[in-house]
């Protein structure tokens, strides 16, 4: 069964304390793995798409890297602004429509 | 470029009373996509259409719950009747199918409905 988990569920820092989100995933063929922000009364804002291992992408403080079984989502100096929850994804290969498994998200809090 | 447009942003209404939730996907994107977002079971998807066509409804919950995409501007979520468990956040997300299925889902701001 195709699956996602995130750890931690809820990981606070200092300002400026760099730290590391976890997705692992368990699916039949990749044919991605995205990244989402999602902040409070809103819907998840799409950050990165990653599609195959060792691929990177970059955005401001954020990094994404990808394994053939994990990702990371790197927070480099985070600000308070980056506290929200972040969601990975992913998208099964064969015999699949364009269906996202979802994990249940880390939510993150930068502390001034 | 506008987003993903939903309506109502806020439901709140009697167990049994009809609910229908509404969603304007992006301009051009040919996929879209319903899902609910609890506290306890996080993301899950409802129902999808490409091209206006229901693809998979597994994700429906009962009988209660019906989905349309009359055209490829509109689409429609009904609860009826409605119950208090069915209390939740309702995403509509769209996505440019043509691009390939990996194109990421962009998502409106949802419907948070509550049943009382």
């Amino acid at each position: 069964e195709d699956q996602v988990t995130q750890s931690p569920e809820a990981l606070r820092l200092q300002e400026g304390e760099s730290s590391s989100l976890n997705c692992s995933y368990t699916v039949s063929g990749l044919r991605g793995l995205f990244w989402y922000r999602q902040d409070p009364g809103k819907g998840p804002e799409f950050l990165f798409t990653l599609y195959s291992a060792g691929e990177e992408k970059e955005k401001e403080r954020l990094k994404a890297t990808l394994t053939k079984k994990e990702s990371f989502l790197h927070i480099t100096a985070p600000k308070p602004e980056d506290s929200a929850t972040y969601l990975c994804a992913v998208l099964p290969g064969a015999g699949n429509t364009g269906k996202l498994i979802f994990g249940q998200g880390t939510t993150l809090q930068v502390k001034p | 470029d506008a987003g993903v447009i939903q309506s109502p942003r806020h439901e709140v209404t009697e167990m049994g009373q009809e609910v229908t939730l509404r969603c304007k996907p992006i301009s051009g994107h040919n996929s879209l996509f319903w899902y609910r977002q609890t506290m306890m079971r996080g993301l899950e998807l409802l129902i999808y259409f490409n091209n206006n066509v229901p693809i998979d409804d597994s994700g429906m919950p009962e009988d209660r719950f019906s989905a349309k995409m009359p055209n490829a501007s509109f689409s429609t979520l009904k609860i009826q009747p409605s119950e208090p468990r069915d209390s939740a956040v309702y995403f509509c997300a769209s996505r440019n199918r043509e691009r390939g299925l990996n194109q990421p889902q962009h998502f409106g701001d949802g419907t948070r409905l509550s049943i009382l």
